[in-house]
């Protein structure tokens, strides 16, 4: 069965500083992985995702991913961090072929010093 | 644009009551999910949907049922509601997460019982 690990509950930044939420998954077969933004009191909406084609992914506000099988690790990364990233984070793996669930990590949640 | 309606946005139920957390999606998705959110703990799946008819238990089903008689509407029913599913539910739906589709997520809805 697919899963996914968050490590660090809480991750810390100056704003302008490099942001960096780390993601590993594990599953039987090549993964197709996401990220999800969650800002307070409201649903989750997609960051960006990994389907097997370019292994650096790039999405909205700037965040990108790179999808490492040797790792099995799908970190997120800003270059500069900016107060309005402040939220939570959520990795997420679903399996190719017939697997029908989307399996969430624990969550990471970012601030940002000013 | 609708996407993923949840209702009610909040709730207060009194241990032992019953109730039933409704979704509609407009997008014509095959696939919907019921999550609940727990401080630290990410989101754990109730339940899926694969489509009309069809559905499945996620990782945390207990306490909990499901419907799916159309392709919109995908209703979460607590029977005997217990403190342990005070949380915050979010329904999801995706056209095929198995071929790498994103969910689209409702607002949530809190749910307190006491």
């Amino acid at each position: 069965a697919q899963s996914v690990t968050q490590l660090g509950s809480h991750v810390s930044v100056s704003e302008g500083a490099l942001v960096l939420l780390r993601c590993n998954y594990s599953s039987s077969v090549p993964p197709y992985l996401f990220w999800y933004v969650q800002y307070p009191n409201q649903g989750l909406q997609l960051l960006l995702k990994y389907t097997s084609a370019a292994t650096l992914v790039k999405g909205i506000n700037g965040f990108e991913a790179e999808f490492k099988k040797s790792e099995t690790s799908f970190h997120l990364t800003k270059p500069s961090a900016h107060m309005s990233d402040a939220a939570e984070y959520f990795c997420a793996v679903s399996r190719s072929g017939s697997s029908y669930k989307l399996i969430f990590g624990s969550g990471t949640r970012l601030l940002v010093r000013p | 644009n609708a996407g993923v309606t949840q209702t009610p946005k909040f709730r207060i139920l009194k241990i032992g009551q019953s109730m039933t957390l409704q979704c509609t999606q407009d997008m014509n998705h095959n696939y919907m999910y019921w999550y609940r959110q727990d401080p630290g703990m990410g989101l754990k799946l109730i339940y899926y949907s694969v489509g009309a008819g069809i559905t499945d238990k996620g990782e945390v089903p207990n306490g909990y049922n499901v419907s799916r008689s159309t392709t919109e509407d995908f209703p979460l029913r607590l029977e005997l509601a217990a403190p342990s599913q005070t949380s915050v539910y979010f329904c999801a739906s995706s056209q095929n997460p198995g071929r790498g589709t994103e969910a689209f997520f409702g607002q949530g809805t809190r749910l307190t019982v006491v």
